[in-house]
């Protein structure tokens, strides 16, 4: 069974950082692309980043540019999202998926862990 | 990145067929067939419906089905039950090398 347990969430104040975590178990892992999608409270789906199966190849949303980092451990199963900078805007549930920007789409997905930017 | 267009809302009594449509661009819908939708229960994550436009992953009804034409895709359920009553969101790859989520639309069951 594909399994996804973010990690690392939390209240941080603006201009803060965090670093989520996805250890991922019931597949293997280092074939895979792995991918961040977010959702504000109430609001809808928003994709933050993805990763290739190599880590060679890395893609972000506008929104994510420059101040959120996606990185891949394989010999820890693990997918991280290391975000700096954070705005109250960023305040969202952090899913993290197994799937790309093309084919089979997000096939799993974990529960997500809460980020809130508040002062 | 604008989001493709959904409609907010759609209804449909037991029994009835609703499709929802999703409407996007050449950049994206129009020109790549990797469109996906999502069904997403209150509290829940995200579950993969449909991808690269047809497609059903493995034990996903077949009352599930997903179309597309020009730039808009499209999701048909068949067979209405309560269980679909839900949000749902569609995604496209974009030719910029980012993939882009709809606005969501509420599915009720009347």
């Amino acid at each position: 069974e594909v399994q996804l347990l973010e990690s690392g969430g939390g209240l941080v104040q603006p201009g803060g950082s965090l670093r989520l975590s996805c250890p991922a178990s019931g597949f293997t892992f280092s074939s895979y692309t792995m991918s961040w999608v977010r959702q504000a409270p109430g609001k809808g789906l928003e994709w933050v980043s993805t990763i290739s199966g190599s880590g060679a190849n890395t893609y972000y949303a506008d929104s994510a540019k420059g101040r959120f980092t996606i990185s891949r451990d394989d010999s820890k199963n693990t997918l991280y999202l290391q975000m700096n900078s954070l705005r109250a805007e960023d305040t969202a549930l952090y899913y993290c998926a197994r799937g790309g920007l093309t084919v089979d789409g997000f096939q799993h997905w974990g529960q997500g862990t809460l980020v809130t930017v508040s002062s | 990145q604008s989001a493709l267009t959904q409609p907010a809302s759609v209804s449909g009594s037991p029994g009835q067929s609703i499709t929802i449509s999703c409407t996007g661009t050449s950049s994206d819908v129009g020109t790549y067939n990797f469109v996906s939708w999502y069904q997403q229960h209150p509290g829940k994550a995200p579950k993969l419906m449909i991808y690269e436009v047809s497609n059903r992953p493995s034990g996903v009804s077949s009352r599930f089905s997903g179309s597309k034409s020009g730039n808009t895709a499209s999701l048909t359920i068949s067979g209405l039950q309560a269980e679909d009553e839900a949000d749902y969101y569609c995604s496209s790859y974009r030719s910029s090398g980012t993939l882009v989520f709809g606005g969501g639309t509420k599915m009720t069951v009347l």
